[in-house]
């Protein structure tokens, strides 16, 4: 069975750009989270989805990230346009109901 | 913010078992309490969790107080491959993990 994948790897753009980072959670997992580590901190959650609906946002830093997860599938986490401090690791989890939730290598996204 | 304390870090010598803490003294009676850790730069691996009694898995041991107000992580034989950060976290339903800081442990050959 497939973990939960998430594209790319790595990705390195200019301040002001857009990025959009992918999540492909397990298959079957209705609960699909995003996470950050910023350099040196903690790892800090962003946004929860049950299935399409967006459960908990109270993690997004600010109205230039957007997530979509439609059709309940796969998801995307925009950021638009891209500031220094959005540079970190960014994380993507999915859990089936009410047990432990697995997560993707992450996204390395470095803003010049 | 996590709900609970880890120490910062620890050493344990390889082939050992690890024993590591937690504290997690606000816990409620519907939580649970869940171990994760980080190798290097991965993204966070599942370990054990448990909510009342004794857990153990493939991969580790898990034993929670009778109050449910501390618990400890034992992976009995540590290997090199078992050096990361640790978090134990406290989680109601299918909420999103918490992480702190974790513990950082060091296995020594």
């Amino acid at each position: 069975e497939a973990g939960v994948t998430q594209f790319p790897s790595h990705s390195v753009i200019e301040k002001g750009q857009t990025v959009t980072l992918r999540c492909d959670p397990i298959s079957g997992h209705d609960n699909l989270y995003w996470y950050r580590r910023v350099m040196g901190k903690e790892i800090k959650f962003l946004l929860h989805f049950v299935k399409e609906s967006k459960q908990d946002e109270s993690g997004m830093p600010n109205n230039r990230f957007l997530a979509e997860r439609t059709g309940g599938t796969y998801s995307t986490l925009k950021v638009q346009p891209a500031e220094l401090e959005d540079s970190g690791v960014y994380f993507c989890a999915s859990s089936p109901l009410l047990t432990e939730a697995f997560f993707g290598q992450g996204t390395r996204l470095t803003v010049v | 913010d996590a709900k609970t304390t880890q120490p910062p870090s620890m050493d344990c010598a390889e082939g050992r078992a690890a024993n590591l803490p937690c504290n997690h003294s606000t816990i409620s009676g519907n939580e649970y309490v869940y171990w994760y850790r980080q190798i290097h730069s991965q993204g966070p691996q599942y370990i054990i969790h448990g909510l009342k009694n004794n857990e153990t898995n493939e991969m580790a041991s898990l034993i929670i107080t009778e109050d449910r107000k501390s618990s400890t992580l034992i992976l009995p034989h540590a290997t090199l491959r078992d050096t990361a950060v640790y978090y134990c976290i406290v989680r109601l339903g299918n909420t999103p993990l918490v992480f702190g800081k974790g513990t950082r442990l060091s296995v020594i050959a």
